[in-house]
């Protein structure tokens, strides 16, 4: 079974607005951690933001936040004010015991 | 935050041969490390968990004969392609696990191996 999923095969956003990439998990564990990691197209992942699911609150990183909705199981990243350098692809992971599971990522394009 | 490493950064190797992939964690000793790859406007797939001192655990389907990794110090561990096939080419990423990151699980990426074979 898919243990996480990013609907959202690519999205486009007007440089200076906000935007929202989707990512549902499943699991059955009570502990875990959700991450999100950029990767330009030079192949590097860069890590985003982290949040522990016990976490009451939403994690925030400058620009990125999270927004965890434990319930829906979902782990929406916003992204603030886009910038043109935020073009890349986006992947949503998710720590369950021992292993990590990743989507199959977004890509965001800014538009100027 | 800590920094992995990655050696070489892009290869390219004939047909039948072997080529080694080096991960260094470089200000963190790293008891796991992980090997993925990545096939072109994919996602990271998992191969296997390298853990220093023992034998590396490889996810189903990945023939740990062809794609062999060590780990034998806190600092390295190294896969090695072995008698690569063109099939074989992809985007290579190595990842360490570092236990006093602020993220109890966190991961740290390397830069990634792109590996040609011809």
């Amino acid at each position: 079974a898919q243990k996480i999923t990013q609907t959202q095969p690519g999205m486009f956003v007007q440089e200076k607005e906000a935007v929202t990439l989707d990512c549902t998990y499943d699991t059955s564990d009570q502990s875990y951690g959700l991450f999100w990691y950029k990767q330009p197209s030079s192949g590097e992942m860069i890590f985003l933001i982290y949040q522990g699911s016990y976490d009451e609150q939403n994690a925030t990183e400058g620009r990125y936040s999270l927004n965890f909705q434990k319930a829906r199981k979902s782990a929406n990243l916003v992204i603030s004010a886009s910038q043109l350098g935020d073009s890349a692809m986006y992947f949503c992971a998710m720590r369950s015991g021992n292993q990590f599971y990743f989507g199959t990522g977004t890509s965001l394009t800014v538009i100027p | 935050g800590a920094v992995v490493s990655q050696h070489p950064s892009r290869v390219i190797c004939k047909s039948g041969t072997s080529v080694k992939i080096e991960c260094r964690s470089l200000d963190f000793q790293a008891t796991t490390m992980f090997w993925y790859r990545q096939f072109p406007k994919q996602s990271l797939m998992l191969m296997a968990t390298s853990n220093e001192g023992s034998k590396a655990t490889y996810e189903q389907g990945v023939e740990k004969d062809k794609f062999l990794i060590n780990h034998a110090s806190l600092t390295l561990s190294t896969l090695t392609v072995t008698s690569a096939h063109p099939e074989d080419s992809s985007f290579y990423i190595c990842s360490a696990r570092d236990p006093s990151g602020r993220a109890t699980y966190e991961q740290y990426f390397g830069p990634g191996t792109r590996l040609t074979v011809t």
